[in-house]
């Protein structure tokens, strides 16, 4: 089966750094994505992984270990307005439907 | 540019109604796919299109859901004798090509079902 697991909260504290974990077991893969959703909005694209290593954007980072099946996602220099929900999702095969986990609800205190 | 549309924003349905939920997805954009997602939950894939063609379908709770892109552009979602458990947000997302291309995200229906 399918499966995408990570951690359903996280508090981190303003000006700090944040490590979201994300593991998976698919029977595909093709890619792991990152995407912030704040309440009530649309998803929004922050991330994408498809070889091992590290990609840095911005206060943003992804890591992925294929061999692991296992992602992070590296926030830093954190800001209130990060305060989000992310969310880790695969595609998993070619035709690009992206399988989601629950999410992490982020929230950033002063 | 115009991102991704969807319409109503919110829906009230009285089970057993029907309804239609709209994309209009980035122009260009050759795949389109369906999500519901239910409250405090990620996003579960329904369907996926490429241009006018339905490719994939398993994620369809039910034969009371039927999607539909019959010009490749535009696509409506229609739910059948709504129940209860539909109750969520049905998200639209496009994506120029497939597999690896980021999929841009409308901003979602939120049907509840009473």
């Amino acid at each position: 089966g399918q499966n995408i697991d990570q951690p359903t909260e996280m508090t981190a504290t303003e000006g700090a750094i944040v490590q979201i974990n994300c593991t998976y077991q698919t029977s595909g893969f093709n890619g792991l994505f990152w995407y912030q959703q704040h309440a009530g909005e649309a998803p929004t694209f922050l991330s994408y992984n498809v070889l091992d290593g590290l990609e840095e954007k911005g206060r943003f980072s992804s890591f992925l270990s294929r061999s692991k099946g296992y992602s992070y996602l590296l926030l830093k220099e954190l800001q209130m307005k990060d305060s989000a929900s992310y969310l880790c999702a695969v595609s998993a095969w070619e035709g690009g439907k992206l399988i989601f986990g629950q999410g992490t609800e982020l929230s950033v205190k002063p | 540019g115009a991102g991704v549309s969807q319409s109503p924003r919110y829906k009230v349905a009285k089970r057993g109604q029907d309804v239609a939920l709209r994309c209009d997805p980035i122009s260009g954009h050759v795949s389109l796919f369906w999500y519901q997602q239910a409250l405090g939950q990620g996003p579960e894939f329904l369907t996926y299109f490429q241009n006018e063609a339905q490719l994939d379908k398993s994620g369809l709770p039910s034969d009371r859901f039927f999607a539909e892109r019959p010009e490749g552009s535009v696509s409506t979602l229609k739910i059948q004798r709504t129940q209860q458990e539909d109750s969520a947000v049905y998200l639209c997302a496009s994506s120029f090509q497939t597999a690896s291309y980021e999929q841009y995200f409308g901003p979602g229906t939120r049907l509840t079902v009473t």
